[in-house]
């Protein structure tokens, strides 16, 4: 079975902290995404990675960046941690073509305070 | 720019009923369709996966069509039961993978 582990299932942090959400897929999957999920405004987009060292900004980057170093590992960082990056962040992995299926990860709940 | 619309935003049945859920999207030129379970607080569990050459799909109790043509997909589930509650999401792809969801349908199975 495909796994997409993501390090944490809840985190809280403070404001202005710098915080790291890891993600790791077992599958050789070239890429990997990061998505926040908010009641009303359902998943979007904050980064993926289509190879080890690329990046490319989603629909929303604004106080985010990510690293993926290695295949398997994809982590996004929130530099300045603030309030409104309270939610759900979910990572997912598939293989490079248009053609293959999306997997998740269980979720990270990020608190801000 | 592609958009995807799920309706009813929240159904709910008696258990053992056949139930479908819809899904619309405004750009027909995709290469597949993918549904998603997704249990409160959890994450994304994919269901089932139509490729843009397929019409059906088929796992157990759930079936999904896609028809291009039109826009539309639909996700039947059969006998449905109290564990089916969950809300289920379609997802397009946009370029190289990146998916595109809908607001999801909330499903609650009444025993």
């Amino acid at each position: 079975d495909v796994k997409v582990t993501q390090s944490s299932r809840y985190l809280v942090k403070r404001t202005g902290e710098k915080v790291f959400l890891e993600c790791v897929q077992d599958m050789d999957h070239e890429n990997m995404f990061w998505y926040r999920q908010d009641p009303g405004l359902g998943l979007r987009l904050i980064y993926f990675s289509y190879d080890v060292k690329m990046k490319e900004k989603g629909d929303i980057p604004e106080g985010y960046s990510v690293s993926r170093e290695k295949k398997e590992r994809f982590s996004l960082i929130l530099e300045s941690a603030s309030t409104n990056q309270t939610s759900m962040y979910l990572c997912a992995s598939s293989f490079r073509t248009e053609v293959t299926e999306a997997f998740f990860g269980q979720g990270t709940r990020l608190t801000v305070v | 720019k592609q958009e995807v619309t799920q309706i009813p935003a929240a159904l709910s049945v008696p258990e053992g009923e056949n139930l479908v859920l819809n899904c619309s999207f405004t750009d027909s030129a995709i290469y597949n369709l993918q549904w998603f379970r997704q249990d409160p607080g959890k994450g994304l569990t994919s269901l089932l996966l139509i490729q843009s050459s397929q019409r059906e799909q088929t796992s157990g109790r759930l079936n999904a069509s896609l028809d291009k043509s039109s826009g539309r997909s639909t996700l039947y589930i059969a006998a449905s039961q109290p564990g089916d509650s969950a809300t289920y999401l379609c997802a397009v792809p946009r370029g190289a993978q990146k998916l595109v969801f809908g607001q999801g349908t909330r499903l609650t199975i009444n025993p």
